[in-house]
């Protein structure tokens, strides 16, 4: 499955560290998502674009920066994070429709967060 | 507000037994619903779906009905396999007025030994 890919797969990085985690989709949709999955919890939504806009942030700490530079490309910006924070990261994408209509999501592999 | 409600985990079970995993959902309007799996080490993927009451999503032998009554979407599978151990998110996708918001459940980890 190729049509969402994140990279890196794996990351290690202390507190007082800078990182990006990157997000591509190859599927022409109009909105991607982060979300954070930590063991044993329900999967937490943190962002949500749509053609390119932040319409949702689900009260994520300001130490998480997403950025969406064009429909296709979703990064998350990572700083002096805490190790609380060490989870999965999964991005996802769907076409969403204008009269608010969500169609399938669909993910990419995740990012593997460690944080020391 | 949305929310869905699955059975918790571990469901350990032997090849060719039955699986049923139970979901539940609470919702405004009409919703859309989704099984995902997750295998070990990678992302979640699209198992099977239905959008309106009555519809029975299937795949992989994997079955799913929508019943609005008992407002449930319980996932079957009559006879598993080892490679079927994964984790199953149930999730719910209801349009609102801006943009359509999917509910996941926690999840619930099977184990199939041989």
């Amino acid at each position: 499955e190729t049509g969402v890919t994140q990279t890196p797969r794996h990351l290690v990085m202390g507190m007082t560290n800078k990182k990006s985690l990157k997000c591509e989709q190859h599927l022409g949709h109009n909105a991607m998502y982060w979300y954070k999955q930590s063991a044993k919890k329900p999967l937490e939504l943190m962002f949500v674009y749509n053609f390119k806009e932040q319409t949702e942030n689900n009260s994520v700490p300001s130490r998480f920066s997403p950025e969406c530079p064009n429909s296709s490309h979703l990064f998350l910006h990572l700083h002096t994070l805490q190790p609380e924070d060490s989870a999965l990261y999964l991005c996802a994408s769907s076409q969403d429709g204008y009269s608010g209509s969500s169609e399938t999501q669909y993910f990419g592999p995740g990012t593997r967060l460690l944080v020391l | 507000g949305n929310s869905v409600t699955q059975m918790e985990g571990p469901v350990t079970l032997s090849e060719e037994a039955f699986l049923t995993i139970n979901c539940t959902y609470t919702a405004t309007g009409y919703p859309s619903l989704f099984w995902y799996v997750q295998y070990p080490g990678e992302g979640l993927q699209l198992l099977l779906k239905a959008t309106k009451a009555d519809d029975k999503g299937s795949n992989k032998g994997f079955e799913a009905t929508y019943r609005k009554e008992t407002t449930s979407f319980h996932l079957e599978k009559g006879s598993v396999q080892v490679s079927d151990s994964a984790v199953y998110f149930c999730a719910l996708s209801e349009a609102t007025d801006s943009w359509g918001k999917f509910q996941f459940g926690a999840g619930t980890q099977v184990v199939v030994t041989p």
